[in-house]
């Protein structure tokens, strides 16, 4: 267990739809990041915030937005969905801003279909 | 452009055979770290090994061993002893230092180990 939790572990919902995807990183990690694995693209980096603040950004679609809170969870919201939206979602954690000096664990991922 | 290759897609072995999985990075960067991740069929991403730009010394872990060449930008991955619980898709990630942490991913190679 990475001590980073994931919820939901499942989402189907429709095309044109919007969910929230729900992240607890790792006890006294400050850093979050979302990663998007699907079939066509691989795993690529969205989004990084920083004890509430965005960092960096990766290829991250304009429908697609996150945002980390006070007490450290990150939600990642997608809106207008379509169906290659349909993937697997991880989140990351890390101790320190500086991810490539600390290494980064993984959730068990929020498995989104879009029907 | 920063970049992750594994050019073997999909390796089938037997049980106690040894494997080698490949990974060719490419950056400009000369401060930079290099992970491995396994993602066995459960789905979730587990951390394996970090290595920076600076030290090429390999490591052994066990049955796990990795070799580092900066020259010829590889940091390949051995399994020695393969066994059934090492199937898995293994992941080469490069994390650039002064981007904010974000993993850069290769497409991953999907091993096999028949009994």
């Amino acid at each position: 267990d990475s001590g980073v939790t994931q919820t939901p572990k499942h989402l189907i919902t429709a095309t044109g739809q919007r969910v929230t995807l729900r992240c607890s990183p790792r006890s006294g990690d400050l850093s979050v990041y979302w990663y998007q694995q699907s079939l066509d693209q691989g795993l690529q980096f969205l989004i990084q915030y920083y004890n509430g603040e965005e960092r960096a950004k990766g290829n991250i679609l304009e429908r697609f937005s996150a945002q980390q809170f006070p007490d450290l969870h990150s939600e990642l919201n997608l809106s207008s969905l379509e169906l290659g939206d349909s993937a697997l979602y991880f989140c990351a954690s890390s101790l320190t801003e500086q991810g490539a000096k600390n290494i980064q664990y993984f959730g068990a991922g929020t498995r989104l279909s879009v029907l | 452009a920063q970049k992750v290759t594994q050019a073997q897609t999909e390796i089938s072995v037997v049980e106690k055979e040894d494997v080698t999985l490949d990974c060719v990075y490419e950056t400009r960067d000369t401060t930079y770290y290099l992970f491995w991740y396994k993602q066995p069929p459960s789905g979730e991403l587990v951390f394996l090994i970090r290595r920076n730009s600076f030290d090429e010394q390999n490591e052994i872990s066990g049955r796990y061993s990795w070799n580092f060449q900066k020259s010829t930008s590889s940091f390949n991955f051995t399994i020695t002893a393969s066994q059934v619980v090492d199937s898995a898709v293994y992941f080469c990630a490069l994390s650039p230092y002064n981007q904010g942490g974000k993993l850069i991913f290769g497409q991953g190679t999907e091993l096999s180990v028949k009994p």
